[in-house]
């Protein structure tokens, strides 16, 4: 049984470029929230995606933006890139949006923007 | 008030010792509440969920006093693996997922 996946592991971009991260969910589960981890801080929600639409948002700028395939698997995209986006960006996949469900972490990606 | 507050530590604590911490919360209409590890440069994997009649699971013990709006871990006979960041979650009405800044522990030969 698959646990949750996420490409690339790491990243270096510079500003103002764009960049793409993956995620596969765990098998069975269909809805992917994205989170972003600062050095030192607690994962800060990003927006959340069930039945390819974005269900979820956090305070973050449209500069993010996401997408989910039918598969289940999804894309985070952000656009115009900063210094400030250097973080851990984690992916996790739950069952069913709307409900209490447990998410189960994928291992991250860690970007670093120069 | 912040959504979710943690005491940031570190705690350091003798092996063997029994140590707890407690997690904050504003949004009393919160529906579930869960307790995650995060070892160091690494995802935070579930550690157990906290229900209204609190939780226990081996070593660990998880409350929630709803009245004062806080969850805690209790951790019994503490081992050097348990070293980690602790992190709070609460989940909202609108299931938002907040997390606390988390609680790193030190526990100490």
């Amino acid at each position: 049984d698959a646990g949750v996946t996420q490409s690339p592991t790491h990243l270096i971009k510079t500003r103002g470029q764009q960049v793409t991260l993956r995620c596969s969910p765990k098998s069975g589960h269909d809805t992917v929230s994205w989170y972003q981890q600062a050095l030192g801080q607690g994962p800060q929600f990003i927006f959340q995606y069930y039945e390819e639409e974005e269900r979820q948002r956090g305070n973050f700028p449209d500069r993010f933006s996401g997408h989910q395939f039918p598969n289940y698997s999804s894309e985070l995209n952000v656009n115009a890139l900063w210094l400030g986006d250097s973080a851990l960006y984690l992916c996790a996949s739950s069952r069913g949006a709307g409900r209490q469900e447990t998410q189960y972490f994928g291992p991250g990606t860690r970007l670093l923007v120069l | 008030r912040k959504e979710v507050e943690q005491d940031p530590g570190p705690f350091n604590v003798p092996e063997g010792a029994t140590v707890a911490f407690n997690c904050t919360y504003s949004n009393s209409a919160s529906q579930s509440f869960f307790w995650y590890r995060q070892d160091c440069r690494k995802e935070p994997k579930l550690l157990m969920s906290v229900y209204s009649s609190g939780n226990e699971d081996g070593r660990f013990t998880a409350q929630l006093n709803r009245a004062s709006q806080y969850i805690s871990l209790l951790i019994r006979d503490s081992k050097l693996s348990d070293s980690a960041t602790y992190l709070c979650v609460v989940n909202p009405r609108d299931d938002k997922i907040i997390f606390g800044k988390g609680t790193r522990l030190h526990i100490l030969p």
